[in-house]
């Protein structure tokens, strides 16, 4: 079994529909984040955890939440989702802060 | 600018060869650099991670990091077609309580039979 497990894999739906992203990992760690990657781009960072009660903002967080159900699960939703939130979402984890990260398979999103 | 900028490639190379992959960056307060692989449909997979200049080697894989010309290699040895993938660099700055990383946009690899 993954590590870090993201569902959906993929996912297409409308403009203005509230969508959710799932990431659950068995890997014991505090530290959760969310990114997304387009081409060209790389991966960028939309939201970060340390713990259950400490949430961040990154740095592309506008008509992004997340939410820290459990040291294990944190969730990434669009409210609204808009055509220019198409693309590849991943969740990451890691131990210390200086530790590597390590990354799901993503969730291919499109939003038509 | 980009603080980290790479060749997005693609780059194209028969089995065997020597590969070279190439990051700069502008920050100079970062201190932790990594390599991620990533095959299609899949996340990034960690490589290989150094704190220091100079060279780090693992198997048929050399992380080389020069902070006087702010510059990261990586180096393939005898690539294999199960080296084709997009391979990532990625830094941060140490001294930063975020964990947050800075990718560069990823070098497709294709290794040809």
């Amino acid at each position: 079994d993954a590590d870090v497990t993201q569902t959906p894999r993929n996912r297409i739906t409308k403009t203005g529909k509230r969508i959710m992203l799932e990431c659950s990992q068995t890997k014991g760690h505090d530290r959760m984040y969310w990114y997304r990657q387009d081409p060209g781009l790389g991966l960028r960072l939309i939201y970060y955890s340390f713990d259950v009660k400490d949430i961040n903002k990154g740095e592309i967080s506008d008509g992004y939440s997340v939410s820290r159900q459990a040291q294990a699960k944190f969730s990434l939703s669009l409210e609204s989702a808009i055509p220019n939130q198409t693309a590849l979402y991943f969740c990451a984890t890691s131990g210390q802060i200086n530790q590597p990260q390590h990354f799901g398979d993503g969730t291919r999103l499109s939003i038509l | 600018q980009k603080e980290v900028e790479q060749d997005p490639g693609p780059l194209s190379v028969p089995e065997g060869a020597i590969v070279s992959l190439n990051c700069t960056y502008s920050n100079s307060a970062f201190q932790y650099f990594m390599w991620y692989r990533q095959y299609s449909r899949k996340g990034p997979e960690l490589l290989m991670y150094t704190y220091s200049s100079g060279n780090k080697e693992d198997g048929r894989f050399t992380a080389q990091v020069d902070k006087s010309s702010k510059y990261i290699s990586l180096f393939i040895r005898d690539s294999q077609p199960s080296d084709s993938a997009t391979y990532l660099c990625a830094m941060r700055d140490l001294s930063s309580n975020t964990g947050k990383l800075i990718f560069g946009q990823g070098t497709t690899l294709q290794v040809k039979p």
